[in-house]
């Protein structure tokens, strides 16, 4: 079954701390992941997509197929990065996208 | 640009109703996808368009249902609501269709709440 895991409800830390939030897929075929955000009272948006293999407002995320992981990672988070992030799976041309529950970080000054 | 704009903000309505929510695309974009967001299930597909066809349906009863129209603008229809349908129904449209390493542009969303 194709599912995506962000075991994380909450993620807290300090500004300028290393930030990493977890993304797990289960997937057959080969993975199209994507990380969207939304921040507070706005959207929800498109961060990076991996196939792009950007770094979006220092943020990055490499596909690792042996551990079937999508990790969202910044060396130092700011205070503006506190929102709702989540982790996503595109199933091939199916247009749909399956969802992960979402992380919200928080970032404490 | 304008985004995707969805309207009503906000419905209310009581079991058994029906409701419609209406999304208008991105100017240029063919392809709308509606999500259904709810504290407890998260973000669920329930269905995508393009050119006015229904390319995919997620796991949601037949009281579900939508359309595309010429001008890419899409409706979503639920039937006989029930408590259960209380969520936020996002859209989202796209320039294409909704491949892997296509862009989606999300609307604000309906609040439906059913009483």
């Amino acid at each position: 079954a194709q599912r995506v895991t962000q075991p994380e409800k909450l993620l807290s830390v300090f500004k300028g701390a290393p930030v990493e939030l977890k993304c797990n897929y289960s997937y057959s075929g080969s993975p199209e992941l994507f990380w969207y955000v939304q921040y507070s009272r706005q959207r929800l948006q498109l961060l990076l997509r991996h196939i792009s293999r950007e770094s979006i407002k220092g943020f990055t995320a490499d596909l690792n197929k042996g551990e079937t992981s999508f990790h969202l990672k910044k060396p130092f988070a700011q205070e503006e990065d506190s929102a709702m992030y989540y982790c996503a799976l595109g199933s091939g041309n199916t247009g749909k996208l399956i969802f992960g529950q979402g992380t919200t970080l928080q970032v404490k000054p | 640009k304008a985004g995707v704009t969805q309207t009503p903000r906000y419905l209310i309505k009581t079991r058994g109703q029906q409701v419609t929510l209406s999304c208008s695309p991105i100017s240029g974009h063919r392809s709308v996808s509606w999500y259904q967001q709810t504290p407890g299930q998260g973000l669920q597909f329930l269905f995508e368009y393009f050119s006015e066809t229904q390319r995919n349906k997620g796991n949601f009863p037949g009281r579900f249902s939508g359309r595309q129209f010429s001008n890419s603008r899409s409706e979503m229809n639920v039937s006989t609501l029930e408590l259960g349908d209380s969520a936020l129904y996002l859209c989202a449209s796209s320039l294409g269709q909704v491949t892997t390493n296509e862009k989606l542009f999300f609307g604000s969303g309906t609040q439906l709440s059913v009483l």
